[in-house]
């Protein structure tokens, strides 16, 4: 049972462009969330977090969006560069008393960034 | 130091082996995370240490066996493995269980077991 889910195992962005990368999750018990970054060989990074109190988190090129009512959040890098080429995965925790002492992550999602 | 530090990088065992993945980090943080990643999927949590206590244990079979020396430091004793358990091991740290992984939990870059 997947709980946190990237649809789309692969997206390719044309370099300076805009990069969606989306997520779906299902259980209403997750109130925050995060996006994480990893290249091969390396474990993953921290990238942007958001409370379920909020519907927008913003940190330099990077936005994370959520909608709740859908249960779904997205993350938008603009301009994309071809650093950013790695793979994305979401991740959720839980409330207290509910998950909260871990992470789950969906699938990941991997972005190529093309010069 | 912002990092977590995993070794080795790289361990091939045999079936009737043992040996132990270690993971160090100086941050001060008071959770520390086993994670374990299999090829194209996502990282699944294994074990959590809170203040050097096992806090879950997310029923994980005993031929894997963690350790929580002291608040830097956390091992994970392999003995008798499958093929199967082949994978990316990870290790992480956060300021402690309870943040949510708010600041983001910091991941080492892993340990890439291969059981023979």
């Amino acid at each position: 049972d997947q709980q946190v889910k990237q649809n789309s195992p692969s997206l390719s962005v044309q370099e300076g462009r805009i990069s969606i990368l989306n997520c779906d999750y299902t259980n209403s018990m997750f109130d925050y969330f995060l996006w994480y970054k990893k290249y091969p060989a390396e474990g993953p990074t921290f990238l942007i977090s958001i409370s379920s109190i909020k519907d927008k988190n913003e940190d330099g090129r990077f936005t994370v969006f959520l909608n709740k009512s859908a249960k779904h959040l997205s993350l938008h890098i603009v301009p994309s560069q071809p650093g950013d080429s790695a793979v994305y995965f979401c991740a959720a925790s839980g409330r207290s008393n509910f998950g909260n002492e871990k992470l789950t992550f969906g699938t990941g999602t991997r972005l190529t960034i093309i010069p | 130091d912002t990092e977590v530090t995993q070794t080795p990088k790289h361990l091939v065992m045999g079936m009737t082996n043992k040996k132990s993945l270690k993971c160090e980090q100086h941050m001060g943080h008071r959770a520390m995370y086993w994670y374990k990643q299999k090829a194209k999927k996502p990282p699944e949590l294994m074990f959590v240490y809170s203040y050097e206590k096992l806090s879950i244990n997310e029923s994980v079979p005993s031929r894997f066996s963690p350790e929580c020396p002291n608040s830097s430091l956390l091992n994970l004793h392999l003995h008798a493995l499958q093929p199967e358990d082949s994978a990316l091991y990870l290790c992480a740290s956060s300021q402690d269980k309870w943040d949510r992984g708010i600041y983001g939990y910091t991941f080492g870059s892993g340990t890439r077991l291969t059981v023979v």
